[in-house]
């Protein structure tokens, strides 16, 4: 079985300070591991994906993720946030077959000015 | 269309009616994914495709959920007998292969937002 916890429903931070959205999963075997982003009124996004090459993944708008096995983790973060960056952030897990995927509960992210 | 389409955006419905959602792919897109996202939770799991093949229903949440997909390109998902419980977003998406690898980006549709009343 799988599952996926978002640590934090709610994260703020100051424009151009860096940004750590924590992400822990539970797979019983190798995962595969996503971020997506959904900005206001907008769908689903695509930011990042890990599938068991390099541990740390570079995605888009200048976000990363490490994957971490000893710790089951997938944080994302940034080292300076835009404002633009102000939505809500899903990290998800997918089964070996790759199809059913388990959703995070969401993080909402706000930037300060 | 260059996205994934989704049909009605809004739809308002009076309890214990039929509603039925329609999804529009990606052109040339084998898999075809179902997600319900009630207000303040990620989208839930609710059944995919691959083809015309419904792979896995899993998470409809009982029987009067059910999807088809017959042509393997539009997929419609029907509500009997709504309740208000169902109220929630529902999300269709799409992705490229059936390499099975996880690593299919899904793009997804903009949503219909049901209301049960």
């Amino acid at each position: 079985a799988q599952s996926v916890t978002q640590l934090d429903s709610h994260v703020s931070v100051s424009e151009g300070t860096p940004v750590l959205l924590r992400c822990n999963y539970s797979s019983s075997y190798s995962p595969s591991l996503f971020w997506y982003v959904q900005h206001p009124n907008k769908g689903l996004q695509l930011l990042l994906k890990y599938t068991s090459a390099a541990t740390l993944v570079k995605g888009i708008n200048g976000f990363e993720a490490e994957f971490k096995k000893s710790e089951t983790s997938f944080h994302l973060t940034k080292p300076s946030a835009h404002m633009s960056d102000a939505a809500e952030y899903f990290c998800v897990v997918s089964d070996t077959g790759g199809f059913k995927t388990i959703f995070g509960a969401g993080t909402r992210l706000f930037v300060k000015a | 269309g260059a996205g994934v389409s989704q049909s009605p955006r809004y739809k308002v419905t009076k309890r214990g009616q039929d509603v039925a959602l329609r999804c529009d792919p990606i052109s040339g897109h084998v898999s075809l994914y179902w997600y319900r996202q009630a207000l303040g939770q990620g989208p839930e799991f609710l059944t995919y495709f691959n083809y015309e093949a419904q792979q896995d229903k899993s998470g409809l949440p009982n029987d009067r959920f059910s999807a088809e997909r017959p042509e393997g390109s539009i997929s419609t998902l029907t509500i009997q007998r709504t309740e208000q419980r169902d109220s929630a977003m529902y999300r269709c998406a799409s992705s490229l292969g059936t390499s099975g690898l996880g690593d299919n980006e899904q793009f997804f549709g903009p949503g219909t937002r049901l209301t049960v009343l």
